[in-house]
């Protein structure tokens, strides 16, 4: 079965430094997406990407956090300059089309010390 | 954001009984509605979805029920089993917000052998 994979499943980073989290859709989804959950806390919208751009993003997606999808596969979050509070499980997920099911990634546990 | 709230943090059952998740909701703009089911350290599994055109839908063994008038929606699990031991989150999208998901707060489900 088609699966949304993310990668790694743990980084740790220094406050300050630069990540970049990975995922890979499935391959036949037209629609992206990166959510967050802080530890003990609901799973929040980050940002929505179609079409080779970003049809939406929350409040919680400043200037810190950018999207790509840099090939034909790979669809990567980027935060320029983490916080202490960025720490939380990154999930992707992806939709076949616009108001169908999200199938979400594994995630990717960011711990910034 | 309280747009989507799961009132119940836990809810514990006898294998074979029903379990009955709850979940209300504030935004009348929301269309399409959706049951997640979580793991320990994985993402969030897709289990069922509803549209707002509907006000039940059915698959194996579970059941959602969407009620628009009162702005609630609950999955039944019959019969319940041990392996559906997990945090159920149910989520909403608006059609209009490209399939952006709000989720509540989830509830840990056990099924007691």
């Amino acid at each position: 079965e088609p699966e949304v994979t993310q990668t790694p499943s743990h980084q740790v980073t220094q406050m300050g430094q630069e990540v970049i989290l990975r995922c890979v859709p499935i391959s036949n989804h037209l629609y992206f997406y990166w959510y967050r959950q802080i530890l003990g806390q609901k799973v929040e919208f980050l940002v929505s990407f179609y079409n080779n751009e970003i049809s939406e993003k929350s409040e919680i997606f400043d200037d810190q956090f950018s999207v790509e999808r840099p090939d034909g596969s790979n669809f990567t979050l980027k935060i320029r300059s983490t916080k202490l509070e960025d720490s939380a499980m990154y999930f992707c997920a992806s939709t076949r089309f616009m108001n169908t099911e999200a199938f979400f990634g594994q995630g990717t546990r960011l711990t910034v010390v | 954001d309280q747009q989507v709230k799961q009132n119940s943090p836990s809810l514990s059952v006898q294998e074979g009984r029903i379990s009955i998740l709850n979940c209300d909701y504030t935004n009348s703009m929301f269309d399409y509605f959706l049951w997640y089911k979580k793991y320990p350290a994985e993402g969030p599994t897709f289990l069922i979805s509803i549209s707002s055109i509907k006000d039940k839908n059915e698959d194996g063994r579970f059941t959602v029920f969407l009620n628009k008038s009162a702005k609630h929606l609950s999955l039944h699990i019959v019969p319940s089993q041990p392996g559906d031991s997990a945090v159920y989150f149910c989520a909403a999208s608006e059609g209009t917000s490209g399939s952006r998901l709000t989720f509540g707060e989830g509830t840990q489900l056990t099924v007691n052998p």
